[in-house]
């Protein structure tokens, strides 16, 4: 099983609302990160995670709430999001952080409206 | 066909001919120099990467060129064939330190 699975595939979301984006692997990998790419744009790193504890914070704002519950596990909490936060947002594993091929999945198209 | 980094975002290539995609990096530190491809609806997917203590390294159809002099990156794809259509990211990484994509450059193949 080489996949990291993403849902949900589509969210549409209010600038009130809160929703998460849940993301799993089961291919034993120690990291995990989380990209947001917007259209035309390469993929741009928001936060990694190494056995399960925030390594890297890019600067995110809070309103987007990073959690890993276990090592097949990413979540990504939104609440008052912008319109300018619509994006697609990957996830991704990789054996290690200093590894360089990294596994991503299909990525949550969202929409802040 | 062959395309020049930032300035030419957009390649199209004839099938069965030899695709070359350039990139210029900016951090002569990268441990690392990594190809991904993109294609439509999906996530990246990792071609191959080149360490940079070396100048060549060969994959199945594909041959990743770094030139640290220039600090330039390539990615020649032999005959190409319609499912090489995709956007094709460089990217460098340092140690543990985060992947790091460049601007991508969008390959068509024409049958």
């Amino acid at each position: 099983d080489t996949e990291v699975t993403q849902t949900p595939k589509h969210l549409v979301m209010g600038m009130t609302n809160k929703k998460s984006l849940k993301c799993e692997q089961h291919m034993g990998h120690r990291a995990m990160y989380w990209y947001k790419q917007k259209a035309k744009k390469p993929p741009e790193l928001m936060f990694v995670y190494s056995y399960e504890k925030l390594s890297i914070n890019e600067s995110v704002p809070s309103r987007f709430s990073p959690e890993c519950p276990n090592s097949s596990l990413l979540n990504l909490h939104l609440h008052a999001l912008q319109p300018e936060d619509s994006a697609l947002y990957l996830c991704a594993s990789s054996q290690g952080i200093s590894r360089t091929e990294a596994f991503f999945g299909q990525g949550t198209r969202l929409t802040v409206v | 066909g062959e395309s020049v980094g930032l300035h030419l975002p957009t390649l199209s290539v004839q099938e069965g001919d030899n695709s070359i995609i350039n990139c210029a990096y900016s951090n002569s530190a990268s441990d690392y120099f990594i190809w991904y491809k993109q294609e439509s609806g999906k996530g990246p997917q990792f071609i191959i990467d080149i360490r940079s203590n070396m100048d060549k390294r060969q994959g199945q159809r594909v041959t990743v060129l770094l030139n640290k002099t220039v600090k330039h990156l390539s990615l020649q794809i032999a005959a190409t064939q319609p499912g090489d259509s995709a956007v094709y990211f460089c990217a460098e990484k340092s140690g543990a330190n985060n992947l790091f994509f460049g601007t991508g450059t969008r390959l068509t193949v024409i049958p």
